[in-house]
């Protein structure tokens, strides 16, 4: 099957430190992997789609000068939360697509729980 | 624009009864992809099931079963036999044309009860 693998699975920092989430896909190649965002309690809003080898896009009303998203591989994603806030305190988790008999389907990371005191 | 709408916050079933997790959508895309997702208390996202627009027939993964209605807009994930570990977040994606990300459905929390 597809694994995504995403490290760490929960971080506690300082506000006004960065923090870099990895998500890899394990036994496939993305060029196209995603990062959402989950709040407690709600669903997932995604965040961007980061391109391997291009800049992300980036959805509206997300900063991307705040969620720096680098694709340099085809197997390697990251998040790099700059300068964070408690408000950005929330569960962030990718997914990478897989296609297999002409439907592609996204397969998820387990998850990185973000606290930001 | 795409939508997704989980009406059900919360649904309770007896273990080993079936249940129906309701999921309406709403997109003006010609072709489309409807998703079921499982979010347990871990928080992983765990793919269920995976039911095309022009699909003729309606998917079916094990114990998972998607009612597909197209005139209705609807994609109802049913579970049947429902077991215990069955207790988690269930979310109805949808992916359309020209757009591969995923947009989500508010979910619904299943309880399976002993």
């Amino acid at each position: 099957g597809a694994v995504v693998s995403q490290h760490p699975s929960r971080v506690i920092c300082k506000s006004g430190t960065s923090v870099k989430i990895e998500c890899r896909s394990l036994d496939f190649q993305a060029t196209t992997m995603f990062w959402y965002r989950q709040f407690p309690k709600q669903s997932l809003m995604l965040m961007a789609t980061s391109n391997e080898g291009s800049k992300a896009t980036y959805e509206q009303g997300v900063e991307k000068d705040k969620f720096l998203i680098n694709h340099a591989s085809l197997t390697l994603s990251t998040l790099t939360v700059t300068s964070a806030h408690p408000e950005d305190s929330s569960f962030y988790i990718c997914s990478a697509s897989m296609g297999q008999g002409g439907v592609e389907t996204q397969y998820f990371g387990p998850g990185t729980r973000l606290l930001v005191l | 624009a795409q939508k997704i709408t989980q009406t059900q916050p919360g649904m309770f079933v007896q273990e080993k009864e079936a249940v129906t997790l309701d999921c309406t959508y709403d997109t003006s895309d010609p072709s489309y992809g409807l998703f079921w997702y499982k979010q347990p208390s871990s928080g992983e996202m765990i793919f269920l099931i995976y039911q095309g627009s022009y699909d003729q027939q309606n998917a079916t993964e094990g114990r998972y079963s998607l009612n597909f209605q197209k005139a209705r807009k609807s994609a109802n994930l049913v579970i049947s036999a429902s077991q215990l570990g069955d207790s988690a977040m269930y979310f109805c994606a949808m992916r359309g044309t020209g757009r591969r990300a995923l947009t989500f459905g508010s979910g619904t929390r299943l309880q399976v009860q002993p």
